[in-house]
């Protein structure tokens, strides 16, 4: 039951736009459309930021969009700010009532 | 509003046992499955267990698989984690989240999140 992969760090610029993303297989992400991410600030709970690939919870900013393709889902920032900078984590239903998170990603904020 | 809060955590030995406990509050308990998820000190996070709505359900984690129990109570609207032969593997920030719902996100989603409880698992 190995998590899902993302790369351990992303940085940006002030109101650049990146990128995170997370790699799975069949069985998970390219099985279901059933994918969210989370934002984790030090010391904090993590957040839904967004669920079933692309859809956001209210009260989460326009700036944070999420897609798929295949087995692999990316979670977009634009116009990056500083209150970005946080761990994100995707995860998936792996059907049969069992979840998988990925390994994180650090954003950092120039 | 809204709240999970999470107790029971602390330093154990070894083999021996714990039970983490889930109050919530602000919404109706026994209308959602519940999940589990750890975090290890400087780690990722790791889902852990989940429990349907009614308890009928439950799944663990392969790492957990036959040393966790996940239970609820309904009359109380708390959740429950029984661990069992912890070894340090297990240290962990433990956090319980609750299923989104159509209204909001969704059923697969970790919607609330409590602000977690630290298990030591050391000699």
């Amino acid at each position: 039951q190995s998590a899902l992969t993302q790369p351990a760090s992303v940085s940006g610029s002030p109101g650049q736009s990146i990128t995170i993303s997370c790699t799975g297989t069949s069985s998970d992400i390219g099985g279901y459309n059933y994918v969210s991410w989370y934002q984790q600030h030090p010391g904090k709970a993590p957040k839904l930021m967004i669920f079933d690939v692309s859809n956001r919870p209210s009260g989460v900013s326009d700036r944070f969009s999420g897609s798929k393709s295949g087995n692999t889902a990316s979670l977009t920032i634009s116009g990056l700010q500083a209150e970005d900078e946080a761990d994100y984590y995707c995860s998936s239903y792996r059907g049969s009532y069992t979840y998988v998170f990925g390994t994180g990603t650090k954003v950092t904020v120039l | 509003q809204v709240q999970l809060v999470e107790s029971g955590g602390g330093v154990v030995q070894p083999g021996r046992s714990l039970r983490l406990s889930c109050a919530a509050s602000g919404f109706t308990f026994s209308g959602y499955s519940m999940r589990w998820v750890r975090q290890a000190p400087g780690k990722g996070l790791e889902w852990v267990a989940i429990i349907s709505y009614d308890g009928s359900n439950q799944n663990y984690a392969g790492s957990v698989k036959g040393r966790f129990t996940v239970s609820r109570d309904n009359s109380k609207d708390t959740l429950y984690l029984q661990m069992n032969s912890l070894s340090a593997e297990d240290t962990a920030v433990y956090y319980c989240a609750r299923e989104g719902s159509p209204g909001s996100s969704s059923w697969y989603a970790f919607e609330i999140w409590g602000q977690g409880t630290m298990v030591t698992v050391s000699s």
